[in-house]
């Protein structure tokens, strides 16, 4: 069974760092890319960042660029995004997802979500 | 950037009824346009990926049409566990992704 799990929200200080991680299992983790998606409190869904299977490419939406990080660790079946320059406007749940190999690569499978405050 | 946008942004119904979302891109996006239900404090679950083929386990009463800027999100007779949000995405310009605003399905 896929399972994508995520962790190391929490609460931040405008200008802090948090590091969420994103635990894989049930699948070749090695194969495929992942995201980190987002959704800010009774609002819809934001793409933030892109990692290939290799590492080879990354991509991040602009509103992240320069502050963010995503990597992973295909040994340890785990993603990572590293968040720097915190702003309020940051504040949401963040999930990881994979993308599928189907048509289109859609994200086929979901985490559970860690959310992350930016507050002083 | 490709937008989306969706119609109607919430409506109510019943149990039976047959509910149809609509989703439109900016652009032409081909048939990579996906969508998926989210309910209250969960993740999104795919539900059609392009366009029109059904994810693997979801129910056949929901179906998906559409190709180039205008899509829709066909539910033949709404369940109890079909309440919930809807949102498009497109995959054209993966991995820079983006999703409409959400349909909000609520009970009538």
């Amino acid at each position: 069974e896929v399972q994508l799990v995520e962790s190391g929200g929490g609460l931040v200080k405008p200008g802090g760092s948090l590091r969420l991680s994103c635990a894989a299992s049930g699948f070749t983790f090695s194969s495929y890319s992942m995201n980190w998606v987002r959704q800010a409190p009774g609002k819809g869904l934001e793409w933030v960042s892109s990692i290939s299977s290799s590492s080879s490419y990354i991509y991040y939406a602009d509103s992240v660029k320069g502050r963010f990080t995503i990597s992973r660790d295909n040994a340890k079946n785990s993603l990572y995004l590293q968040m720097n320059s915190l702003r309020a406007e940051d504040t949401a749940v963040y999930y990881c997802a994979r993308d599928g190999i189907l048509t289109g690569y859609p994200l086929d499978y979901w985490g559970q979500g860690t959310l992350v405050t930016v507050s002083s | 950037d490709i937008q989306m946008t969706q119609s109607p942004s919430s409506l109510s119904a019943s149990v039976g009824d047959r509910v149809t979302i609509t989703c439109r891109a900016s652009q032409s996006i081909s048939s990579y346009l996906n969508w998926y239900q989210q309910k209250p404090g969960k993740a999104p679950k795919l539900l059609i990926y392009a366009a029109s083929s059904l994810q693997s386990g979801v129910p056949s009463r929901f179906s998906g049409s559409g190709s180039g800027t205008d899509f829709t999100l066909t539910i033949s007779s709404l369940q109890p566990e079909d309440f919930a949000t809807y949102y498009c995405q497109q995959s054209y310009s993966t991995p820079r992704i983006t999703f409409g605003p959400g349909t909000k399905v609520d009970i009538k």
